[in-house]
């Protein structure tokens, strides 16, 4: 089954204790890219990747760091987490297409979702 | 500053109504206008995107009209269901998938 699994699916944790929240893929997608949602903000990128050791920032990327080593894989560090870090996180996969091709449906596959609560 | 602004935050219609969500941007660079669908504790999942060398999209229900001079983009949920109730959230992109920006979501309910 195609699918965008991230881990763990919650998580509580205490201000300044690094955190690790991985996102993997089996659909061997280029493109991954992270999101957290907040009430009345709508989703806020907050890494991008376009392909293994390619990595470039999103909206609101401060306090966050990402690694894609393998091309399956995007986890998002959180090295000293805060509680304004308190949000659900999304990960999410794409192929790259063509314009060419764009006729298809190019889309972003979404995780589950990650609630983090940072105390 | 927010790129993409999306109204009204939350929306009722009754079941075979017609449901509409606005949208509007300012980045005259994006090419690529995506709406999501999130139902309650999952990830949100495409459900049509339009381009700007077209005005109107429809799939099924769905459609999404696109105004490029105003540069706004709605979408329109024909004969409304239940089934349909859900968070909604439009977007904007350069189609070389590098950078999103979302609007803030519109809650839809579907009264039966």
């Amino acid at each position: 089954e195609a699918q965008v699994t991230q881990n763990p699916r919650y998580l509580i944790t205490v201000t300044g204790k690094k955190l690790t929240v991985t996102c993997s893929q089996n659909m061997n997608h280029e493109y991954m890219s992270w999101y957290r949602q907040d009430p009345g903000l709508g989703l806020r990128q907050i890494y991008y990747s376009m392909n293994v050791e390619v990595t470039d920032k999103g909206d609101v990327p401060e306090g966050y760091k990402v690694s894609r080593k393998e091309k399956r894989n995007f986890p998002l560090i959180l090295e000293s987490p805060s509680p304004n870090q308190t949000s659900l996180y999304f990960c999410a996969s794409s192929s790259i297409q063509s314009p060419s091709l764009w006729e298809g449906r190019d889309e972003q596959f979404f995780g589950p979702g990650t609630r983090l609560t940072v105390l | 500053q927010q790129q993409v602004k999306q109204s009204p935050q939350s929306l009722i219609v009754q079941k075979g109504g017609i449901s509409i969500i606005n949208c509007a941007y300012e980045n005259t660079a994006f090419d690529y206008f995506p709406w999501y669908q999130q139902f309650p504790g999952k990830g949100p999942a495409l459900l049509i995107a339009i381009r700007p060398d077209v005005s109107e999209k429809k799939e099924g229900r769905f459609t999404i009209s696109f105004n490029k001079s105003a540069k706004q983009f709605s979408l329109h949920i024909m004969d409304s269901q239940p089934g349909d109730s859900a968070t909604y959230f439009c977007a904007a992109s350069k189609y070389n998938f590098n950078k999103f920006y979302f609007g803030s979501g519109t809650k839809l309910n579907v009264k039966p």
